[in-house]
């Protein structure tokens, strides 16, 4: 079965603060796909990131990193120096290659204070 | 359009009333989808149509759930006989591929039965 568990529901943190929120992911596929999606106060879910499971190599995209760790099944998300355009939710999410659908966390609540 | 439309934005129905909630996806996407999302919750996935063919329909909480995609473009799920237990945000997301690409989301469409 799989499952994407986000542990953390709510975090604060003061403006250029460095934050990271987990993600832990459960499957029994080699190949699969992770992902990160935005969700601000206006309800709309923004792509952020999609990772294959044969690519463990770090990624960086201006202040956005994301650490894939296959042998601890975690796909962590950092946001360097944040801002309070950052508040969100966020949501890490998986699926398998054989499927389309995605499994989504139940989400990490963000708020970053000026 | 340049994104994914949904209407209505927001639906009030009383309990027993047929729903119908409409989804534009991005021109020339092949897959759309449909996830349920609950207050203070990830969106669940609900159904998947690759062209006008809708190829899994796991998700759907009941026979009351019906969802079509006839000319392999514009989407509707009807929701059928609506309990309070379907009150929830209706997501819909289209993709340029089938397979486990990025799914550009809508802004949703807010039910609630009263």
């Amino acid at each position: 079965a799989q499952k994407v568990t986000q542990a953390q529901t709510e975090i604060s943190v003061v403006e250029k603060e460095d934050v990271t929120l987990d993600c832990v992911y459960e499957t029994r596929d080699t190949t699969y796909y992770l992902f990160w999606y935005k969700q601000p106060p206006s309800g709309e879910l923004v792509f952020l990131i999609r990772r294959n499971s044969f690519d463990e190599q770090n990624e960086i995209s201006g202040r956005y990193s994301w650490n894939f760790q296959k042998s601890t099944s975690s796909f962590n998300f950092t946001i360097t120096a944040s801002q309070v355009v950052d508040s969100a939710v966020y949501f890490c999410a998986l699926s398998e290659a054989h499927a389309s659908k995605i499994i989504f966390g139940s989400g990490t609540r963000l708020s970053i204070r000026p | 359009g340049a994104g994914v439309s949904q209407s209505p934005r927001y639906k009030v129905a009383k309990r027993g009333q047929d729903v119908a909630l409409r989804c534009d996806p991005i021109s020339g996407h092949v897959s759309l989808f449909w996830y349920q999302q609950a207050l203070g919750q990830g969106p669940e996935f609900l159904t998947y149509f690759q062209n006008e063919a809708q190829l899994d329909k796991s998700g759907l909480p009941s026979d009351r759930f019906f969802a079509e995609r006839p000319e392999g473009s514009v989407s509707t799920l009807k929701i059928q006989r609506t309990q309070q237990e379907d009150s929830a945000v209706y997501l819909c997301a289209s993709s340029r591929r089938g397979g486990a690409y990025e799914q550009y989301f809508g802004p949703g469409t807010r039910l609630t039965v009263t």
